[in-house]
C-alpha cells in the first residue's frame, strides 16, 4: 500500500517551453501533496505544499508563477514548470500524505532543459 | 527553528559490518521521526519511523530508537549488505502549527558497502 507514482520519469525540453509533471497517489486519498526539488548529492528542498481544492502554499524563494501547482483531486497533483530554463534542470520529487501523517514519496522526475 | 543534523558521510563499510548513522534534532514541539532511504536515481522510500519518545522503529534489519533526552534517532544495522548502499535521510515531522505536515530533512548520508 501507499504507492505514489510520477509521470514522466524523465523529460528533456527546450528552453522556453513548459513542462507538466503529474503526481498520483494510487491506493489512498492524499489530502496534502508536497513538491520537492533535489540537486545532485544534496538533500530535498521543499518547494510547495498543496491541499486538495485550495491554492498551494509556496516556500520562501520559490516563484509561484514559475512553478504552477494544481491539486484538483484527492489523488492527483500537477507541477508545471513554465518557460523552463537550464537552471530549472533538476530532480523533482512529490510526496503524498493522508491526513498530514507519514509522507509517501514518488520515484521522482528528472528534468533537463537544453 | 526545527532542524535535523546527520553525521557527515560518505560512510564506507565492508559487507557484514555494523552500521551506525547518527541523527540529532531540534524541535519546538513533539515531532515524529523518520528514516528514509534513496537508491540511485530513485525517490525516497520510508525505512522506519517512531512517533513518540522511547519508540523503536525497525525494518529490514535496520532500527532506530527515539531518544527524547538526547534528541537523537540514530540508525543502526547489525550486518550491512552491498544492497544497502544508498543515501539515508533522517527527518522530523511536526503535527501542528504552521509547519503542519511538513518534513524537515537532514542533509543525507551516503552509505557505500563493499563486498
Amino acid at each position: 500500500g501507499a504507492v505514489v507514482s510520477q509521470h514522466p520519469s524523465w523529460v528533456i525540453c527546450k528552453s522556453g517551453t513548459s513542462v507538466k509533471i503529474e503526481c498520483r497517489s494510487l491506493d489512498f486519498q492524499a489530502t496534502t501533496m508536497f513538491w520537492y526539488r533535489q540537486f545532485p548529492k544534496q538533500s530535498l528542498m521543499l518547494m510547495a505544499t498543496s491541499n486538495e481544492g485550495s491554492k498551494a502554499t509556496y516556500e520562501q524563494g520559490v516563484e509561484k508563477d514559475k512553478f504552477l501547482i494544481n491539486h484538483a483531486s484527492l489523488t492527483l497533483s500537477t507541477l508545471t514548470v513554465t518557460s523552463a530554463h537550464p537552471e530549472d534542470s533538476s530532480f523533482y520529487i512529490c510526496s503524498a500524505s493522508p491526513r498530514g501523517e507519514t509522507q509517501y514519496f514518488g520515484p521522482g522526475t528528472r528534468l533537463l532543459v537544453l | 527553528g526545527d532542524s535535523v543534523t546527520q553525521m557527515e558521510g560518505p560512510v564506507t563499510l565492508s559487507e557484514e559490518a555494523f552500521l551506525t548513522i547518527n541523527c540529532t534534532y531540534t524541535a519546538t514541539g513533539y515531532p515524529s521521526l523518520f528514516w528514509y532511504v534513496q537508491y540511485p536515481g530513485e525517490g525516497l522510500q520510508l525505512l522506519l519511523k517512531a512517533t513518540k519518545a522511547d519508540d523503536k522503529g525497525s525494518n529490514k534489519g535496520f532500527e532506530a530508537t527515539y531518544r527524547k533526552e538526547t534528541t537523537s534517532f540514530h540508525l543502526e544495522k547489525g550486518s550491512v549488505q552491498v544492497s544497502d548502499s544508498a543515501v539515508y535521510f533522517c527527518a522530523l515531522l511536526l503535527a501542528g502549527g504552521t509547519s503542519y505536515g511538513k518534513l524537515t530533512f537532514g542533509q543525507g548520508t551516503i552509505l557505500t558497502v563493499h563486498p
